[in-house]
């Protein structure tokens, strides 16, 4: 149980454009989802929490603008990159969690923008 | 603020050799504590979690940790190392009063056979 997937895997993106992620709980009712950035040989860094049904809480440092957040439902939340640049490539994580200080973590989604 | 510290970055060790990971945190109270393992271009898999009562903690896998208040530490060990336990190793700690978890840098496991 507790399987969180993400799409896509892997994305190419030419500057300027947007990409979208999504993240979802495939058996289980995520009631909060958290996105993460990792760069090479690097650290999880949390970029934002969400909540399903409200306005997600970003880090400090992280562009709410940039990086929008939305949790419509219990078991999908989505990243959109908006105008991305070569320095937003990346190694996206996202987790799902459904009780107090348990989270599961999806693959992840690599993006590389050109 | 809390903060983790995974003292070492890359550790290498001979299969069936003996590890130990070194995890020290950082937090007024005591905290949730977590081992996480990624392997390459892969997301987190949890070993195991340190919430309250017994200090030595069970996980997949064949891992182990120990939660020492003391040192302020929650080493990761196992035994006997598998070739397939190749990979890098997270350290978490989940402050009581959040669902948040804050990541140590990881450190990268080799085995050699």
């Amino acid at each position: 149980g507790a399987v969180v997937s993400q799409h896509p895997s892997r994305v190419i993106c030419k500057s300027g454009t947007s990409v979208k992620i999504e993240c979802r709980s495939l058996d289980f009712q995520a009631t909060t989802m958290f996105w993460y950035r990792q760069f090479p040989k690097q650290s999880l860094m949390l970029m934002a929490t969400s909540n399903e049904g409200s306005k997600a809480t970003y880090e400090q440092g992280v562009e709410k603008d940039k990086f929008l957040i939305n949790h419509a439902s219990l078991t999908l939340s989505t990243l959109t990159v908006t105008s991305a640049h070569p320095e937003d490539s990346s190694f996206y994580i996202c987790s799902a969690s459904h009780r107090y200080n348990e989270q599961f973590f999806g693959p992840g989604t690599r993006l590389t923008v050109l | 603020a809390q903060s983790v510290t995974q003292p070492d970055i890359h550790i290498t060790v001979s299969e069936g050799a003996s590890l130990e990971l070194r995890c020290n945190y950082s937090y007024g109270a005591t905290p949730y504590l977590f081992w996480y393992v990624q392997s390459p271009g892969q997301g987190l898999q949890l070993l195991l979690k340190y919430f309250s009562g017994d200090t030595l903690v069970q996980g997949i896998k064949g891992f182990e940790a120990e939660f020492k208040r003391s040192q302020s530490s929650f080493n990761l060990r196992k035994p006997s190392v598998h070739w397939s336990d190749a990979a890098e190793y997270f350290c978490a700690v989940g402050p009581d009063n959040t669902d948040k978890l804050i990541f140590g840098t990881g450190t990268r496991l080799q085995v050699f056979p």
